[in-house]
Formats: structure tokens, C-alpha cells, sequence
């Protein structure tokens, strides 16, 4: 199973709403990511987890929060976006050992904030 | 912090033609340099990687080089087939157990049969 599952696929959320992403991924991977997709862009890191610590934040505004419950989990609060934070969020994950460096994506949550 | 230049931005080739995508990075510290391949619609998916501790690596029709003095990497793709059309990102950065990447802008390849 190479496989990291995102959901939901598609979110629609107003401006005063409060949401969560959600990643799992069950291939006993131990370090685990947050991006960030605008159209026609390239991924940009905003949030690394190793061992369900936050390892890496990329000066990522408040209102979004990560959380990793378990080492299978990932999640992203999301509270009070703007319309300009509407991108596709992906999740990835990878073994966390220095010499296996795969990493996997998954599919992605395209978020909408009107 | 680590800045990934890519080039070109766009690329059209015929089918059996090679494809090459080239990129610079700024930070010394980067040790890891992988190349991802994202349909339109999908996820990026790794399609090759390369540590600095090595020059060259090759699986199949796609390659890639390494040169650490002029920071530059890139990705060779020969015998192209439609379905390689995609747009393909390069990234560099550390791995030290957790990555951190920062990508490049992306290269359409459109491969016409």
C-alpha cells in the first residue's frame, strides 16, 4: 500500500467558517508534510511533521493550525481564511530515515474560500 | 533560505525525441534533489532523485545529473512518448530524515505524436 488518502477532495468554506483537512497514510511512514498548490505553481512547504513533532513551520499564518494525532494522521485546521489561501492542500509522507527518501503524495483537498 | 530556478517553463517535443529540463539552486547545504512528474489534475509523483554524493543516476529513458560547483542539476528524458507530456517540477533541498524541499516553477512538456 503506497498510498496517502486525503479527505475531503473537494471543500467549499466561507470566510467565518471553521474546517479541517484530513491525511492518512498507512505504510509506517514517520514524517509527514502540508503544501500548499496555487494554480499553475509549484508546491510550497508550509508544515513538516517527524515522529508526530512539528518539525517545520514556514511562517504559515494562525489560521492554520496542523495536527498530528498519531503517526498515521495528519490533519489542518483551518479557521478564518481568506479568499487568497484557495489552493489545492496536499498532503505527502515518507519513511522519516535519512537514507530512504521516497516521498508520497496524495490526491489532494481543492479548497474554495468565498 | 533555498532558491530553485527552472528552465524552460515550457518544452514541445516530437515522440522519440529527447527532452532535457534544467535547474540551478542557491544553498550549498542541499543534499537532496528530486524530480517529480505532476499530470493534469494528479498528485506530483517522484519519478528519479539524486543525492549529492552522486553524479549521475539513471533508470531507464530518464536521467539525471548533478553538478554541486555550478548548483545545477537536470533531467533527461529520451525516447519520449505522449504519455510522458505532464508538467515536471524539480526540487532541492535537505534530507535529514524529514525533507525540506523547495521546488521549482515547473516544465510543461507537451510531447506530440
Amino acid at each position: 500500500d503506497t498510498e496517502v488518502t486525503q479527505t475531503p477532495k473537494h471543500l467549499v468554506m466561507g470566510m467565518t467558517n471553521k474546517k479541517s483537512l484530513k491525511c492518512e497514510q498507512h505504510m509506517g511512514h514517520r514524517a509527514m508534510y502540508w503544501y500548499k498548490q496555487k494554480a499553475k505553481k509549484p508546491p510550497e512547504l508550509m508544515f513538516v511533521y517527524s515522529y508526530e513533532k512539528l518539525s517545520i513551520n514556514e511562517s504559515v499564518p494562525s489560521r492554520f493550525s496542523p495536527e498530528c494525532p498519531n503517526s498515521s494522521l495528519l490533519n489542518l485546521h483551518l479557521h478564518a481564511l481568506q479568499p487568497e489561501d484557495s489552493a489545492l492542500y496536499l498532503c505527502a509522507s515518507s519513511q522519516g530515515i535519512d537514507r530512504n527518501t521516497e516521498a508520497f503524495f496524495g490526491q489532494g483537498t481543492r479548497l474554495t474560500v468565498v | 533560505g533555498e532558491n530553485v530556478e527552472q528552465h524552460p517553463s515550457t518544452l514541445s517535443v516530437q515522440e522519440g525525441d529527447s527532452a532535457v529540463i534544467k535547474c540551478t539552486y542557491s544553498d550549498s547545504a542541499s543534499n537532496y534533489f528530486p524530480w517529480y512528474k505532476q499530470e493534469l489534475g494528479k498528485r506530483p509523483q517522484l519519478i528519479i532523485d539524486i543525492r549529492s554524493n552522486v553524479g549521475e543516476k539513471k533508470d531507464q529513458r530518464i536521467a539525471v545529473t548533478l553538478n554541486k560547483t555550478a548548483k545545477h542539476f537536470s533531467l533527461h528524458i529520451t525516447e519520449t512518448q505522449p504519455e510522458d507530456s505532464a508538467v515536471y517540477f524539480c526540487a532541492a533541498g535537505e534530507n535529514t530524515g524529514f525533507q525540506k524541499l523547495v521546488f521549482g516553477t515547473g516544465t510543461r512538456l507537451l510531447v506530440s505524436p
